[in-house]
């Protein structure tokens, strides 16, 4: 398979502890996005890396939250001293722009965090 | 963050009949795309327009990107068991970051 690969796809942790999650993206694309997605809601952007330089960061990130995509081919999604409220379905998406390249974002199944 | 306006939030329809769905921008955007996207599941595409006017199917999946560009429409032609899904519309830019602004999405559920 070579779609965008999320894991873990479930993850349960406890208020105050750290969560990280991995996106690898479909091979050669040299842009990766992370979404974040509340029940009931459309997803919401929160930061895209162009080849390993993160390159923007949504106001939804905070400064609990650090993305990483070293070498330009994975990416890791870090959540320090998690909270309720960031219980949600993260999903990375990752795309090729260039110049005949339309940047049409393929998503991963996402990981779903519980904060209990 | 900003959601675009999705309408309508659900539907409830028969096994065959027709559905229609629309997403309305306050901004323009360069690219509409409709996904679908089934529980515990990501995104998945289903049809990409890039130009205003523009219409464009996928089997019995119809969609327009508007004149105005910051609207478009989904049609379902037909509808199956396995349409019963939530379906999102998104629109990008064409510069910059190109993230995708999703809408609040359509569910989708089919009456017996």
């Amino acid at each position: 398979d070579t779609g965008v690969s999320q894991n873990p796809r479930h993850k349960i942790t406890k208020r105050g502890q750290n969560v990280t999650f991995r996106c690898d993206p479909i091979s050669e694309h040299n842009r990766l996005y992370w979404y974040r997605q509340t029940l009931g809601q459309g997803p919401e952007f929160l930061t895209y890396f162009q080849n390993e330089a993160q390159l923007e960061k949504s106001r939804l990130l905070s400064d609990r939250f650090s993305a990483e995509r070293p070498k330009g081919s994975f990416s890791t999604l870090e959540i320090q001293r998690t909270e309720q409220g960031d219980s949600a379905m993260y999903l990375c998406a990752s795309s090729l722009r260039g110049f005949e390249a339309k940047n049409i974002q393929y998503f991963g199944a996402g990981t779903r965090l519980s904060v209990l | 963050g900003q959601q675009l306006n999705q309408s309508p939030q659900s539907m409830f329809i028969q096994e065959g009949e027709d559905v229609s769905m629309n997403c309305t921008s306050s901004s323009i955007f360069n690219t509409w795309l409709w996904y679908k996207q089934d529980p515990g599941e990501g995104p998945v595409l289903l049809i990409a327009l890039y130009k205003a006017g523009e219409l464009t199917s996928n089997g019995r999946l119809t969609a327009q990107f508007g004149i105005t560009r910051k609207d478009s429409f989904l049609n379902i032609s037909a509808s199956i068991p396995s349409d019963v899904v939530i379906y999102f519309c998104a629109g990008q830019a064409l510069f910059g970051n190109e993230k995708l602004t999703f809408g609040t999405g359509t569910r989708l559920t089919i009456i017996p």
